[in-house]
């Protein structure tokens, strides 16, 4: 069955770096989102990606993140100052219009 | 921002009975419904869904039931096996193309045998 790969599944940074997250979606969906979860919170929505734009981001989507699709497979979350509380469960999802989403495993970032 | 609501935070069932999860949402706009699955370091893993046009959709053992009026859902699933043991998390989006998803807090099931 495809999958949503991320990599790497662990990352940990400290607190100023820049990190890079990156996903390969499955090949045929159009549409590629990020999530995140912190520890024992709900899974919250990031940003959408279609048609090699952002289609939507949330208010936790600030100046500090961007997203890119640098060819046709990976789709990579940037993260240009890291603080302490973007340690989190990252997810990458796909959609295929019409079924479910299916997500990757999550890379687990921790800024130290 | 609680669109999505999961109030139960645990549940526990005997293995072979009916789990049922519950779930409230406030936004009226939402118009599909999923349900998914997660174990402990991995992702959300899609169970079952619904369009706000049905009021029942069954997957094997898996039933998702919609109550509009009440801004209701819940997922059925029997029986239910030790295998079935994870959190579950409710999801509702605007649109079925392509709209983010808002999440509930989750439930964690425990199927004992």
């Amino acid at each position: 069955e495809p999958e949503v790969t991320q990599t790497p599944s662990h990352q940990v940074t400290q607190m100023g770096q820049e990190v890079i997250l990156r996903c390969v979606p499955i090949s045929n969906h159009l549409y590629f989102y990020w999530y995140r979860q912190i520890l024992g919170q709900k899974v919250e929505f990031l940003v959408s990606f279609y048609n090699n734009e952002i289609s939507e981001k949330s208010e936790i989507f600030d100046d500090q993140f961007s997203v890119e699709r640098p060819d046709g497979s990976n789709f990579t979350l940037k993260i240009r100052s890291t603080k302490l509380e973007d340690s989190a469960m990252y997810f990458c999802a796909s959609n295929e219009v019409v079924r479910g989403y299916t997500f990757g495993s999550g890379t687990r970032l921790t800024v130290v | 921002d609680q669109q999505v609501k999961q109030n139960s935070p645990s549940l526990s069932v005997q293995e072979g009975r009916i789990s049922i999860l519950n779930c409230d949402y406030t936004n009226s706009m939402f118009d599909y419904f999923l349900w998914y699955k997660k174990y402990p370091a991995e992702g959300p893993t899609f169970l079952i869904s619904i369009s706000s046009i049905k009021d029942k959709n069954e997957d094997g053992r898996f039933t998702v039931f919609l109550n509009k009026s009440a801004k209701h859902l819940s997922l059925h699933i029997v029986p239910s096996q030790p295998g079935d043991s994870a959190v579950y998390f409710c999801a509702a989006t605007p649109y079925n193309q392509g709209g983010k998803l808002i999440f509930g807090q989750g439930t964690e099931l425990s199927v004992k045998p």
